[in-house]
């Protein structure tokens, strides 16, 4: 049974880092063909891909976001971090976490399939 | 980044509609794009990959088509647990969601 849970402070303080953590199980992050992506949703607003990293380590970052945000992973503890700087209360959103069954490098050759429960973050002083 | 446009961004329908929605991408995506459903306070599901895959477990209710630059979600027949916000995303290059659609009572 494949879960992913997102983990980490509902709030934070605007210029803080925010620091998220994926927790997954039924799945190996060094499957080789296995991505885990970031993606969050301000309140009552779209969804956003932020980042996704690869089983061979490849990562890839919103442009818009991209000097702000780094993706790792932890394969031992089935674990993928996000990074976010200087958090400012446009923030504020529902982040998620989830499978991609195929990611290569830098590409993903498919779409999301399991998701977290999602976090909701507050930037707020 | 591509830009997915997806219209309209809310309907209203009633129980045993037939529904269609939207997304052009502002450039070709082949078929690589899928279908998302969302409801309040929970996490997307899929429902369409490939641009026509049906997901497993899916209502067959719901299809999928288009290639290149337009694409559609049909739901043939609404049913009371499809009042939901659909987004569709392409994965060519950086992947990217379309701006969603409510689908209403």
């Amino acid at each position: 049974q494949v879960t992913l849970k997102e983990s980490g402070p509902v709030l934070v303080k605007p210029t803080e880092t925010l620091t998220l953590t994926c927790t997954v199980s039924g799945f190996s992050l060094s499957d080789a063909r296995v991505g885990v992506s970031w993606i969050r949703q301000p309140p009552g607003k779209a969804l956003e891909w932020l980042a996704h990293i690869s089983s061979n380590d490849g990562k890839s970052y919103r442009t818009s976001l991209k000097t702000r945000l780094t993706i790792s992973k932890d394969t031992s503890k089935s674990q993928v971090v996000l990074t976010m700087t200087n958090m400012d209360p446009v923030d504020t959103a529902t982040y998620f976490c989830a499978r991609i069954p195929y990611c290569r490098n830098t590409i993903c050759y498919d779409l999301p399939d399991f998701w977290g429960q999602g976090i909701l973050v507050t930037v707020s002083s | 980044d591509i830009q997915m446009t997806q219209s309209p961004s809310s309907l209203s329908a009633s129980v045993g509609d037939r529904v269609t929605i939207t997304c052009r991408a502002s450039q070709g995506i082949r078929d690589d794009l899928g279908w998302y459903q969302q409801k309040p306070g929970k996490a997307p599901t899929r429902l369409i990959y490939g641009a026509s895959t049906l997901q497993s477990g899916v209502p067959s209710r719901f299809s999928g088509s288009g290639f290149g630059t337009e694409f559609t979600l049909t739901i043939s027949s609404l049913q009371p647990e499809d009042f939901a916000t659909y987004y569709c995303l392409q994965h060519t290059t950086y992947p990217t969601f379309g701006q969603g659609t409510k689908v209403e009572i």
